[in-house]
């Protein structure tokens, strides 16, 4: 059975402009996470999806980022423009229902200049 | 406010040799502490998982263990090989109400495993 999916898994771009990473969950995985990990640190949660709907997004810098997880099965996350600060992995991870196993994606590694 | 805090930071151990990460959660109400290793490049997997009522858990070479009361853990590496080179995350989440399910993760502790 295949992992959760991301791509692209690396992504260099010039500050201000604009980038999206594509995530596809487990199958039959209801619950979807995005993450934000800096190096050397824990990843921190952006958003959560129950099916299609943004159940927890207070973490997500709403003025620059969005996400969308159309028909609740995948997902993608956008950042326009993007900022220096931004360089970081963006990983993806499913679960089958709140509060289950989360698996994580191998992540997309960003890099703004 | 949730924090996981784990301890080293990193560790340098000769290939062979036994070693012991610890974390330290105020997480509450608590669910359950996983702990999770992170390949250069590569999502966490999880190693294991320990509710309220377990104080041990193994996988393999790998055996954490969970103090309830003092809200600590500690996962125990055994006869190090080089493929366990990683970070290794500890991550506790939450029971009951908006939190429920949610992770609070550790910083991780590098572990580096030389021949």
């Amino acid at each position: 059975e295949a992992g959760v999916v991301q791509s692209p898994r690396y992504k260099i771009i010039e500050k201000k402009q604009p980038v999206a990473f594509w995530c596809n969950p487990i199958s039959g995985h209801n619950t979807l996470y995005w993450y934000l990990q800096n190096l050397g640190q824990g990843p921190e949660l952006l958003i959560r999806y129950e099916n299609e709907e943004a159940v927890d997004d207070s973490q997500l810098p709403k003025d620059r980022f969005s996400a969308e997880r159309l028909k609740g099965v995948d997902s993608t996350l956008k950042i326009q423009p993007a900022e220096l600060g931004d360089s970081a992995v963006y990983l993806c991870a499913s679960s089958f229902s709140q509060g289950g196993e989360q698996f994580f994606g191998p992540g997309t590694r960003l890099t703004v200049l | 406010k949730n924090q996981v805090e784990q301890s080293p930071q990193s560790l340098i151990i000769l290939e062979g040799k036994n070693c012991t990460l610890q974390c330290n959660y105020t997480v509450s109400p608590f669910s359950n502490l996983r702990w999770y290793k992170q390949d250069t490049g590569r999502g966490p997997v999880s190693l294991t998982i320990m509710t309220f009522s377990e104080n041990t858990k193994s996988n393999g070479r790998y055996t954490a263990t969970l103090d309830a009361d003092t809200k600590q853990s500690s996962l125990h590496i055994t006869a190090s090989q080089l493929s366990d080179s990683a970070s290794y995350i500890c991550v506790v989440s939450a029971a009951g109400g908006t939190s429920y399910g949610k992770l609070t993760f550790g910083q991780g502790t590098i572990l580096t495993v030389h021949p």
